[in-house]
């Protein structure tokens, strides 16, 4: 199975509303990479987390290492939010999840 | 942020040529990646790199692959000989110590 498990698979949004994805784990991960990936396949470092919490702006993001998952929590979900978002685990050689498809619309 | 480049966007070759994939890392960067993406697909670690040397390579990462970065300048991976399902994009990605991972935008390669 995969051994990063990204939900949901595709989202969608309206402006300004909340939500969160999530990313459980079948490998030990003692660190966790949050990524946007716009349209065009650029790919954006969001988070890195040791076990614990980040934010930045209207993200959100946290990582429980003994439960195994990470979330990402978007607050006032904007149109430039669009993308794919990855989590990825791993030190040195990280496992990517298969990503959540985000739309946002007006 | 910090930016890594790829050179070209996208190469087309046909099947059993060679091909060298460029990337120019974060400059104080010390560890030096590369991940292929299959259309539709998550990322696949194929390679790391640091001090001059490969650290770790993936199942992926065939005898038809190497990569090398001569006295500091491009990161490159090279394909010999290419074959069709070497088609995907390759992204490079750079980091300074093992955490934060900074990605190019990818070469896409099409190999017919």
């Amino acid at each position: 199975g995969d051994k990063v498990k990204q939900s949901p698979s595709a989202l969608s949004l309206q402006e300004g509303t909340n939500s969160a994805l999530r990313c459980n784990f079948s490998i030990a991960a003692t660190t966790v990479q949050w990524f946007l990936q716009n349209p065009r396949g650029s790919l954006m470092n969001l988070f890195y987390l040791v076990p614990g919490t980040k934010e930045n702006g209207r993200l959100k993001s946290a990582f429980d290492s003994k439960e195994s998952y990470s979330t990402l929590h978007i607050r006032d979900a904007q149109l430039e939010d669009s993308g794919t978002y990855f989590c990825a685990a791993g030190y040195n050689k990280l496992t990517f999840g298969k990503g959540t498809v985000l739309l946002v619309s007006p | 942020g910090p930016k890594v480049l790829q050179i070209p966007s996208h190469q087309i070759i046909d099947m059993g040529q060679m091909v060298t994939l460029n990337c120019d890392p974060v400059s104080n960067h010390l560890y030096f990646y590369w991940y292929k993406q299959i259309l539709g697909q998550q990322m696949e670690f194929l390679v790391n790199f640091y001090n001059g040397k490969v650290m770790e390579k993936s199942k992926l990462f065939k005898d038809q692959f190497s990569v090398e970065r001569p006295d500091g300048s491009y990161f490159t991976l090279k394909i010999q000989p290419t074959a069709l399902e070497d088609s995907a994009v390759y992204f490079c990605a750079s980091s300074y110590f093992q955490n934060t991972l900074y990605f190019g935008a990818g070469t896409r390669l099409s190999v017919l």
